[in-house]
């Protein structure tokens, strides 16, 4: 049984480019959480998606960012036009149960980690 | 101020020392998190508590629901246990989302 599987582990792209990031939840988790950590600072949350749908968006910048989790699939964190401040570790976490029935143990992956040039 | 304050931010110990990693926070919340992040990188849930306690090896973790703090307590520590420890919590109002507090880096030496 993986854990929840992100890739890829690293990405180096231009100013300009676009970035994909890709999570696959653990097997029967349908809420996958997305969190960035920029160096030296902490964790901080992004987005909270269950299948098909976006939950909770409030932490992700207004532009350029933008957040998926298909029927079928791996969610993808989509960056557009990135630029070095975006260079950060993005992990993605998911759990079973359903947010609003209280907190649940949540599995994260082991990361992402964007550099941009 | 943060939401979520832990202490101390840097912590080096000996190997086999009693450590504390202390956590403070001033939301309401669902539950608290202890995580570690390995120097590869990696997260790993240590703990989901809503009260008392919880124990897993050489791992405790405490919460007072009422003073609104947690402790990780780390018994004959090692110098494997080096790693940065997260306190993260579920506030009432947001499920599973966590706020996450800066992080204690934990330095055990040989």
């Amino acid at each position: 049984n993986a854990g929840v599987m992100q890739n890829p582990r690293h990405l180096v792209r231009r100013r300009g480019q676009e970035a994909r990031l890709r999570c696959s939840p653990m097997k029967g988790h349908s809420h996958v959480y997305w969190y960035r950590q920029l160096p030296e600072e902490g964790l901080k949350f992004m987005v909270y998606l269950q299948k098909e749908n976006i939950i909770d968006e409030s932490g992700m910048p207004k532009e350029r960012f933008s957040a998926e989790f298909p029927k079928e699939g791996p969610s993808i964190l989509r960056i557009q036009q990135v630029v070095r401040g975006d260079s950060a570790a993005y992990f993605c976490a998911s759990s079973l149960l359903r947010a609003g029935a209280g907190a649940n143990v949540l599995t994260f992956g082991a990361g992402s980690r964007l550099t941009v040039l | 101020k943060n939401e979520v304050e832990q202490s101390p931010q840097n912590l080096t110990a000996q190997e086999g020392e009693f450590i504390t990693i202390n956590c403070s926070y001033s939301v309401g919340i669902s539950a608290l998190h202890w995580l570690q992040q390995h120097p590869g990188g990696g997260i790993v849930s240590l703990f989901m508590l809503s009260s008392g306690k919880k124990k897993h090896g050489r791992l405790i973790a405490t919460i007072n629901i009422q003073e609104k703090h947690s402790s990780l307590h780390i018994t004959a520590s090692h110098p494997r246990d080096s790693a940065v420890y997260i306190c993260a919590v579920s506030k009432e109002t947001s499920g599973s989302r966590l706020t996450f507090g800066e992080g204690t880096q934990l330095t055990v030496n040989p």
